[in-house]
């Protein structure tokens, strides 16, 4: 079946280490996305990407980083930089740019300790 | 600016009656309109998305909502709610910018479905 998927679904880390949370996709979309989910608030922009070896900061891009070497991946890298790390991530993929409707992955609920 | 309120943090009703989610949108353009449900620890699924054709728009699961745009207004109902109707639901407003697809979500609402 088409879909995301992302991996881990939880993953705890330390501070001061850098992890970086899995996105795949099957569904041949060019566009990809991270996002970011507080409690009590919608999600944030993180970064995205229209195309392979192209990708832009987001609403909240500092201590993230992310690469776009293939077409069905989007690793995100949260560094030791991000001062508030703990939350759940999303990615998301979008077939298009016309009604801008996107379809998510389970997420990763990331912990720091 | 693209905004999007979502008037309730929190809803609750009965299983069987109605459910009305308020979302009232900001643009200065002709806006795509969404709703999307997210239930505990899982990813956004689409329920519903306005792209001005017709202004009532029926979604999955029984959900409808309604474009009105003297109101500026994208109410998210349902006649009858299922105990499975419980979860957050999410009101976003989308335009093009730089030819990406911008998303603006709203806060959430949770929709607590009571036996």
């Amino acid at each position: 079946d088409g879909g995301i998927t992302q991996s881990p679904k939880y993953l705890f880390r330390k501070e001061g280490q850098n992890v970086t949370l899995s996105c795949e996709q099957n569904l041949n979309h060019d566009a990809m996305y991270w996002y970011r989910q507080d409690p009590g608030q919608g999600l944030r922009l993180i970064y995205y990407s229209q195309i392979v070896n192209d990708f832009q900061k987001g609403d909240i891009a500092e201590g993230y980083s992310v690469s776009r070497e293939k077409k069905e991946s989007f690793p995100l890298t949260v560094t030791s930089a991000q001062k508030n790390p703990t939350a759940f991530y999303l990615c998301a993929s979008s077939g298009g740019t016309v009604t801008g409707e996107l379809f998510f992955g389970e997420g990763s609920r990331l912990t720091v300790l | 600016a693209q905004s999007v309120t979502q008037l309730d943090s929190h809803v609750s009703v009965s299983e069987g009656t109605p459910v009305l989610l308020r979302c009232n949108y900001s643009s200065s353009y002709s806006p795509s309109l969404f709703w999307y449900v997210q239930h505990p620890n899982k990813g956004l699924q689409l329920l519903l998305k306005y792209t001005s054709a017709a202004t009532l728009v029926k979604g999955i699961n029984g959900f409808e909502a309604e474009f009105k745009k003297s109101e500026t207004s994208f109410h998210l109902t349902k006649p009858s709610a299922h105990m499975s109707d419980a979860a957050e639901y999410f009101c976003v407003v989308s335009r093009l910018s730089g030819g990406y697809n911008k998303l603006i979500f709203g806060a959430g609402t949770r929709l607590a479905v009571h036996p």
